[in-house]
């Protein structure tokens, strides 16, 4: 299993629903997660970080982390044209300083 | 505020050609990374430096070199390129290097022929 897993999609919603986009993650890593957007030719750029088991919310974002599912979930709220973008988790490895991307989902907004 | 500044932004070599990618960043972060993002692949850690004067392998290292000239700049050398190191390259910095924000440069465009 790889350390950080994601569907590459595309993860097609149509405007002003509920995106949910997931990532799932193996024993080598440690309970640091983040989420980063990135639009089409430019770097990414953190959304949110979540260390704590439950849910963390930042304005139409909610991050959510379940250890013992091993997984992390992003949701979008009200989602936008705007919003299209390839989403990548990340995770820190364990006791390392190394961050660990999983290979992004793509999200399309249709309007 | 600059930030993370990589140069150059698009760069093309033929194969065996070597050349030299170059990171600097203005915001005292201790730890500095080399990334590189193909389709479909994410991106890969190719090399990073936890601190100055420490550097450590990532999933890709090989074929890349890395020094970590000071503080604030962390470069990233081709020896002999080859096709399979086209790819966009980006460098990022955090403070301090666990469990923090990772800021990235604006990407290189490599293209080895």
């Amino acid at each position: 299993q790889k350390e950080v897993e994601q569907n590459s999609g595309p993860l097609s919603v149509p405007e002003g629903a509920i995106a949910s986009l997931n990532c799932t993650y193996s024993d080598r890593v440690s309970q640091s997660f983040f989420w980063y957007r990135q639009y089409s030719g430019k770097s990414p750029e953190l959304i949110m970080s979540i260390y704590s088991n439950g849910d963390k919310e930042d304005g139409r974002f909610t991050a959510q982390l379940n250890k013992a599912s091993q997984y992390v979930s992003l949701l979008i709220r009200d989602s936008q044209p705007s919003d299209s973008a390839t989403y990548l988790c990340a995770a820190l490895g364990s006791g390392t300083y190394k961050y660990i991307f999983g290979t992004g989902t793509r999200l399309k907004v249709l309007a | 505020n600059a930030g993370v500044t990589q140069t150059p932004k698009f760069q093309v070599l033929k194969t065996g050609q070597s050349m030299t990618l170059q990171c600097a960043q203005d915001m005292n972060h201790n730890s500095m990374y080399w990334y590189r993002q193909d389709p479909g692949m994410g991106l890969r850690l190719i090399y990073y430096s936890a601190s100055e004067g420490t550097t450590d392998k990532g999933e890709v290292p090989n074929g890349y070199n890395v020094s970590r000239l000071n503080k604030r700049e962390f470069s990233l050398r081709l020896e002999s390129a080859a096709p399979s190191q086209t790819s966009v390259y980006f460098c990022a910095s955090s403070e301090k290097g666990r469990g923090e924000k990772l800021f990235f440069g604006s990407g290189t465009q490599l293209s080895v022929l």
